[in-house]
């Protein structure tokens, strides 16, 4: 198995451009997740799916759109990027929601000037 | 709001020190408890999951406990090497949630 794998690693984008993270598992996980990690703050969930078709907003929403068409894949949307979305992005999936372990992928690292 | 809070934010030991990590939680109604290792420019590694009803785990060197009562957990590292550098963040899930809250996590570096 690859696991939870991300691309692109890294990514650099002007203010105002769009741009899609994309996160995919091969575990058949049903449940899939997006995280943030800002310096000194840990991670912080922006949106999350328990299922294909279903999605549901985190901690910090705001800025990011996600669609799960697949169990395999959970992209994350950047519609219109700002500075403050500055971040290593991760994605995580589990089993199920009610699961005790999750994975996570290696990370997106996108800079927005 | 939940929070997780680990303090040292870093900590710095010589080689073969044993050590412990704390991770400090205000929600009581715990689901389980993950500690896991992350190196620089690297995703997460899972080390540990404690459940709601277990008082600790161990893997190898590693030991971690858990005290609803008191919202604390610990990391122990036992004999520490300098492969263990890297920062330590635990995790908490409250019982009627799906997501996981983190801690900002604890710098570790071990000196040879």
């Amino acid at each position: 198995n690859a696991g939870v794998t991300q691309t692109p690693k890294f990514q650099v984008l002007k203010t105002g451009q769009s741009m899609t993270l994309q996160c995919a598992q091969d575990m058949n996980h049903e449940y899939m997740s997006w995280y943030r990690q800002d310096p000194g703050m840990g991670l912080r969930l922006i949106h999350y799916s328990v299922g294909a078709g279903i999605t549901d907003q985190g901690e910090v929403p705001n800025g990011y759109n996600v669609s799960r068409s697949t169990t395999e894949d959970f992209p994350l949307r950047l519609l219109s990027a700002a500075p403050s979305q500055t971040s290593v992005y991760f994605c995580a999936s589990r089993l199920t929601s009610s699961s005790y372990e999750q994975y996570f992928g290696p990370g997106t690292r996108l800079t927005v000037t | 709001k939940q929070e997780v809070t680990q303090i040292p934010a870093a900590l710095s030991v010589p080689e073969g020190e044993n050590l412990v990590l704390n991770c400090s939680f205000t929600d009581s109604a715990i689901y389980n408890l993950q500690w896991f290792r992350q190196d620089p420019g690297k995703g997460l590694t899972s080390l540990l999951l404690i459940q709601s009803s277990q008082r600790e785990q161990t893997s190898g060197r590693l030991n971690a406990s858990l005290d609803k009562s008191s919202g604390r957990s610990t990391l122990y590292i036992a004999a520490s090497q300098p492969g263990d550098s890297a920062t330590y963040l635990c995790a908490h899930r409250a019982g009627s949630a799906r997501q996981l809250t983190f801690g900002s996590g604890t710098q570790l570096t071990v000196l040879p």
